[in-house]
This record gives structure tokens, C-alpha cells and sequence, in this order.
């Protein structure tokens, strides 16, 4: 049903591990973004990409790095990983880059951090 | 003061009643705002956006106050289905970009038989 999969939908890393997450929306949209949900915590944005061109955002560590090789694909490249990270990393697309427009959520990585 | 608040619930709601609940932001700049329902488990999904005269769509009824700065969302008749945790999303960036788009925690309804 959804225009936006990830995968996988489940990941149990540890530490020293680096996984990669995946995105792909089928929907012809111009603007992907990555959010992480924790735990009876908002939604947080995490990273946008425009056209391919990443919006800067300065509040993410580094550990976590995203990758836009095109509109339909985005990565998110996690490394060295903390506790604290586990949780819901949703991917999700828009029209355009503008606040108006709807956006569609893929159903999320559930990631555990050991 | 959060940028984006609403209560977490839960509210429980017996199944026909009605149901309102509201959320407040703190940027008075805010332009976009925007209820989402998010499902156990599952990803959030666009309920309906919120228009300065309000909008109204089957059952769900939502308004803005700018004045007071909040949004509403009733749910009239409710039904099970309608068991949800509703996100509040504003634009809280004047800067115009998808990015300064805000969540709340949400609010937490269960209607019940």
C-alpha cells in the first residue's frame, strides 16, 4: 500500500557494528527525509535531502550518516553506534520541499543498539 | 516553553461519543499545520491538514486559533477504528523549508465498546 519501503524492518547491531538502513519511494516526489522516534518522545527530523542535495542539519551525530545517490533512494550509514540510539528510524517523502505538503512514511527500521 | 504540546492521553472514549482534543505551539510565525494518526506499530499517516477557516472531513473536524496559537481535532461519532495516537505537526521555521516542520508526542485515544 505504501509508496515508501525500508528495509530491514528490524535490526539488532552492536556497538562496533556499521549497518546501513534503506529507503525507496516509488511516488516521483523530490524530498526525503529520515526521522527518529524514540520512546515517549516526538518524532525528531534528522536529515533532508532536496533534489538530492542534503539540507544542513547540525544537531545529528556523525555516527549516523546519510546518502542520497538519487530521488528515489536514501541511506542512512550507521557506525560505532550507541544504546540510546535504539529506536524508530522512519523514512519518509514529499512532493517538494515545502512545509505544505504531505508526507509519506515508510514503516520504519526498528533498531536495536547492544 | 516546547515548541509543539499536547496532551499524551490516554483518553478513553466510549464508542459513538465525541472527542476533542487540542495542541498548542509557541511560534506565532507558524503558517503549515497538520494532524497526523499514527497506528500501534505503525508509521504516521496524514489525517488532515488545517486550514486558517478550518476544514472539515467525514466525522473529523479541525480549527485553528492563532490568537491562542492551537489547533483542535473532534472526532464526532466515534468508532473503534478511530483508535489512534494523534500527532500535532506545525511549521515552527519561518524560514519556509519542510525542515522547520515540528511533531508533538501526541495524543493517545482509545474508544471503547
Amino acid at each position: 500500500e505504501t509508496g515508501v519501503t525500508q528495509t530491514p524492518r528490524h535490526l539488532v547491531m552492536g556497538m562496533t557494528n556499521k549497518k546501513s538502513l534503506k529507503c525507496e519511494q516509488h511516488l516521483g516526489h523530490n524530498a526525503m527525509y529520515w526521522y527518529k522516534q524514540s520512546a515517549k518522545k516526538p518524532l525528531e527530523l534528522m536529515f533532508v535531502y532536496s533534489l538530492e542535495e542534503r539540507v544542513e542539519n547540525n544537531s545529528v551525530p556523525s555516527r549516523f550518516s546519510p546518502e542520497c545517490p538519487n530521488s528515489s533512494h536514501l541511506f542512512l550509514h550507521l557506525h560505532t553506534l550507541q544504546p540510546e540510539d535504539s529506536a524508530l528510524y522512519l523514512c519518509a517523502s514529499s512532493q517538494d520541499f515545502l512545509p505544505y505538503y504531505e508526507q509519506y512514511f515508510g514503516p520504519g527500521t526498528r533498531l536495536t543498539v547492544t | 516553553r516546547k515548541e509543539v504540546e499536547q496532551d499524551p492521553g490516554p483518553f478513553n472514549v466510549p464508542e459513538g461519543a465525541t472527542v476533542a482534543f487540542n495542541c498548542t505551539y509557541s511560534n506565532s510565525a507558524s503558517q503549515s499545520f497538520f494532524w497526523y494518526r499514527q497506528d500501534c506499530r505503525k508509521e504516521p499517516k496524514l489525517l488532515m491538514s488545517v486550514y486558517s477557516s478550518g476544514n472539515e472531513d467525514g466525522r473529523f473536524t479541525a480549527q485553528l486559533n492563532r490568537a491562542s496559537q492551537y489547533i483542535s481535532l473532534l472526532i464526532r461519532d466515534s468508532k473503534l477504528s478511530d483508535s489512534a495516537t494523534y500527532l500535532c505537526v506545525v511549521n515552527a521555521d519561518s524560514g519556509g523549508g519542510a525542515d522547520g516542520l515540528t511533531f508533538g508526542k501526541g495524543t493517545h485515544l482509545i474508544i471503547q465498546p
